[in-house]
């Protein structure tokens, strides 16, 4: 049963990069069956699909957040990460790595137990 | 972007009652939408997709419905273990958006 695992800094700068590592278990980030996504939440609302990444590197990205992410996949340690820039308290969330099955345009099959990054100063 | 709607947001019940909460697109998304249930402190979980589809392992007191721009999820015979939020996602058209959530609560 694939498992997804965040990890990364808890607390980020205003104006810095926020950086976060999904590690995958039992499964290959090379398997052609998924695709690769983050989705973040911010304390007590709801959701917003941040983008996604196949094991080829073809990326898909939320257009409102495009200019600053950046998701990437490093396939000798079975990982993907997320990159966002720029960070403001705006960008306060529980940032979920996530799957879809088959299709990047899919439900979301398995999550991440998420992680909460804060930007402040 | 295609906005989608939940209603009622907040939705109180009793164990044993049966609840529909509704979901609606912005435009017409097929049948491409799931419902999420979430928990406090945890990640959602997926219950159904493609509308109506029940995934693996989730209760048959759990159904979906609709299609284009209308959708409900129906829980039957609720158990203590279902108050929860619950999303629907449609994944139509980039960005895959998510309603604001719906908040089952013990009336």
């Amino acid at each position: 049963h694939l498992q997804l695992q965040e990890s990364g800094p808890g607390l980020v700068k205003p104006s810095e990069t926020l950086s976060l590592t999904c590690t995958v278990s039992r499964n290959s980030i090379n398997n052609h069956n998924y695709y690769w996504g983050w989705i973040r939440q911010p304390p007590g609302k709801g959701l917003e699909w941040i983008g996604s990444i196949y094991y080829t590197g073809s990326t898909y990205y939320n257009p409102s957040l495009k200019s600053r992410v950046s998701i990437s996949v490093d396939k000798s340690k079975n990982q993907f990460s997320l990159k966002l820039t720029s960070v403001t308290a705006a960008d306060t969330a529980v940032y979920y790595c996530a799957t879809n099955p088959g299709t990047v345009a899919g439900p979301v099959s398995h999550w991440g137990q998420g992680t909460l990054v804060s930007v402040s100063s | 972007d295609i906005q989608m709607t939940q209603s009622p947001s907040t939705l109180s019940a009793s164990v044993g009652d049966r609840v529909t909460v509704t979901c609606r697109a912005s435009q017409s998304i097929s049948s491409s939408l799931a419902w999420y249930q979430q928990k406090p402190g945890q990640a959602p979980n997926l219950l159904i997709y493609k509308a109506s589809n029940l995934e693996n392992g989730v209760p048959s007191r759990f159904s979906g419905h609709g299609s284009g721009t209308e959708f409900t999820l129906t829980i039957t015979s609720l158990q203590p273990d279902d108050f929860a939020t619950y999303y629907c996602q449609q994944y139509d058209t980039s960005p895959y958006t998510f309603g604001q959530g719906t908040k089952l609560d013990i009336k």
